[in-house]
């Protein structure tokens, strides 16, 4: 079985601050990992995944995620937010032909 | 991307009727569709998943005969909430997936219902 924790509900930052959501995952093969955004009443977009290669790897946005295997972390960074920003995002895995497991859900906050 | 259309984007219904939610890929054939539950402030929860001209798999806890699910082409598939009630009211999300291509599973989201039964 695989599952997904997204440590923050909430993360409040200001306006052109970096921010880090944290994504955990256990499973017990291999996976492939994603993260997406999610407007209010609207569906999920995908904003960057992790299939294999590079454990760096870089979204729309100006999002990027980095693979840690040894930490089974996806955690999202952007190094300057915006009001835009303001969003739910989701982290996210699959192991292959399986439907995706989403994590809880972290509300980014970004404040002027 | 590839887009998946889904539709209506929100309908109120009476307690008692059924309602029927379509999800549409239009430039790609969806080998497999899945179907996913929203509470408020909450996650996506999966409900079931299909492949064309199969029965659906539901997951542990969905009630089949109430969310019934047609995959009858590569292009369509339809959630049908029968007899709805109040609690069944959420945001309800499609999502597509062409099929695996070495190791490719992304899968592309409609842009959700939400539906509401007074």
């Amino acid at each position: 079985a695989q599952s997904v924790t997204q440590l923050d509900s909430q993360v409040p930052v200001f306006e052109e601050a970096p921010v880090e959501l944290r994504c955990n995952y256990s499973s017990s093969v291999s996976v492939y990992l994603f993260w997406y955004v999610q407007y209010p009443n609207q569906g999920l977009q995908l904003l960057l995944k992790y299939l294999s290669g590079s454990t760096l790897v870089k979204g729309i946005n100006g999002f990027e995620a980095e693979f840690n295997k040894s930490q089974t972390s996806f955690h999202l960074r952007k190094p300057s937010v915006h009001i835009s920003d303001t969003a739910e995002y989701f982290c996210a895995v699959t192991t292959g032909r399986r439907a995706l497991t989403f994590g809880s859900g972290t509300r980014l906050q970004v404040q002027p | 991307g590839a887009v998946v259309s889904q539709h209506p984007s929100w309908v109120i219904c009476k307690s008692g009727t059924s309602v029927k939610i379509e999800c549409r890929s239009l430039d790609f054939q969806a080998t497999t569709m899945f179907w996913y539950r929203q509470f408020p402030k909450q996650s996506l929860m999966l409900m079931a998943t299909s492949n064309e001209g199969s029965k659906a798999t539901y997951e542990q806890g969905v009630e089949k005969d109430k969310f019934l699910i047609n995959h009858a082409s590569l292009t369509l598939s339809t959630l049908t909430v029968t007899s709805a009630h109040p609690e069944d009211s959420s945001f309800y999300i499609c999502s597509a997936r062409a099929g695996q291509v070495e190791g490719n599973t992304e899968a592309f989201f409609g842009q959700g219902t939400r539906l509401t039964v007074v």
